[in-house]
This record gives structure tokens, C-alpha cells and sequence, in this order.
């Protein structure tokens, strides 16, 4: 079982529908959990980092945890043909301030947002 | 403000070569980090600097890899002798220290790789 895990898509959406993305993670000790954007050739960008049970929202991006059932999803409102790119969902497993960031990495959802 | 810079962008040499990768993190960024994403697989990690110290090199895959980063600013990566299972993205990341009694929080800010093929 991979410690992180997310469908590879692609996943289609027609613009202005939601994207949802999931992610499910091993780890029960994971501490924070994230979302980064990564365009073909670039470097990943991260749009959405949360901590805590709950929904998180931050423009048209929601990011929703539950530790119980260990998923993270990500929600794209209103969806532009900008979106388009790989999520990567990223999970800190260790926790305190001398875990610094190693990060697991799923292996990326790819998204398309058509007109 | 400028971001985390890497070169080459590319490099493509033969088995039994040595590579080196640089990595300028962003200015005042004590925390510097490695990533690799082989073809088909998940983006993974290989090392993390606080400023001009190992903290953690448990992603290492083995003593071909040398990380270096001489007075806390930039970092280099030297791969030697290459394989051909070396080839991939090698990502740098860079974040602010945490404070004390703080979580560090995880946000990295990552350039966009240098690529190396090896034949």
C-alpha cells in the first residue's frame, strides 16, 4: 500500500463545474496535509496546506480533511481551463517542530478543465 | 523577490559520468531540501538542510549521492558515477525556519527541477 495515494485521472471536468480530488493517506501520526499545482515542466505550486478535521477554503479552492477515515480532498469551484494541471497531494507525516518538511507525495491527479 | 533558482535545467550524459546539480534557495531560507520524481513514480525525498547542516538524509539512495550546501546559501547535488536508474527530476525546495515550539508548517517553495537523463 503506497503511503499516499491518489487516482492519476486524468479527470475532465467542462468548465465551471467543481473538481473534486481525492487523496487517502497510511499514516494515522500525519500531521499536515497539502496541495500543490504543478503545469507541465514547472515547479510545483502550493495552493492549499491544511491541519486540522474540517473544510478549508481559500477562493475557489476547499480543501476538506478527516483524520478518521484519513482522506484529504480538494474542491475547484467554478473551473477554468487554467486549472488544468497535476494536484499533488503532499502529507507531513512527522510531527514537531525538528521533523522539518519531508514530505510523501501521492503521485499526482491530472486535471483537465475543458471550455 | 526571486524564487528557488536550479541548473541546469537539463542534463543529459552517459552511465559512469558525474553530474552536479545547484540549487539557489530563496534569500533567508534556512531550510533547503531535495526531491527526485523518477518517470512513472511519485515525487520523493532525499535530504533536508538546516542552513549548512544535514538534518535528515534518510532519502539518500545510496553513496553515489553527494549533497553539499559550504556556508548555508546555495546547495549542490553531485551524482557519481551516474546510473542509468538516476534519471529523473530532481526537485530543490526551500522554506523559512520555524519558530521555536512551533510546528514547522511545510510550506516549500520549489523550483522547477533540473532533469537529468543519463544514457
Amino acid at each position: 500500500q503506497k503511503e499516499v495515494e491518489q487516482n492519476s485521472g486524468p479527470l475532465s471536468v467542462p468548465e465551471g463545474a467543481i473538481a473534486s480530488l481525492n487523496c487517502t493517506y497510511s499514516d494515522r501520526g500525519s500531521q499536515s496535509f497539502f496541495w500543490y499545482r504543478q503545469y507541465s515542466g514547472k515547479s510545483p505550486e502550493l495552493i492549499m496546506s491544511i491541519y486540522s478535521n474540517g473544510d478549508k477554503e481559500d477562493g475557489r479552492f476547499t480543501a476538506q480533511l478527516n483524520k478518521a477515515s484519513q482522506y484529504v480532498s480538494l474542491l475547484i469551484r467554478d473551473s477554468q481551463p487554467s486549472d488544468s494541471a497535476t494536484y499533488l497531494c503532499a502529507v507531513n507525516i512527522k510531527g514537531g517542530k525538528a521533523a522539518g518538511n519531508k514530505l510523501t507525495f501521492g503521485g499526482g491527479t491530472r486535471v483537465l478543465v475543458k471550455p | 523577490e526571486a524564487g528557488v533558482t536550479q541548473f541546469p535545467s537539463h542534463s543529459v550524459i552517459e552511465k559512469g559520468q558525474t553530474v552536479t546539480l545547484r540549487c539557489d534557495p530563496i534569500s533567508g531560507h534556512d531550510n533547503l531540501y531535495w526531491y527526485r520524481r523518477v518517470m512513472g513514480k511519485e515525487i520523493k525525498f532525499l535530504l533536508h538542510f538546516v542552513k549548512e547542516s544535514k538534518q535528515d538524509e534518510s532519502g539518500m539512495p545510496n553513496n553515489r549521492f553527494l549533497a553539499e550546501r559550504t556556508g548555508g546559501t546555495y546547495s549542490t547535488l553531485k551524482v557519481q558515477p551516474a546510473e542509468l536508474e538516476d534519471s529523473g527530476v530532481y526537485f530543490c525546495a526551500s522554506s523559512q525556519a520555524g519558530t521555536s515550539g512551533k510546528f514547522h508548517t511545510g510550506e516549500l517553495f520549489f523550483g522547477e527541477g533540473s532533469r537529468l537523463t543519463v544514457l
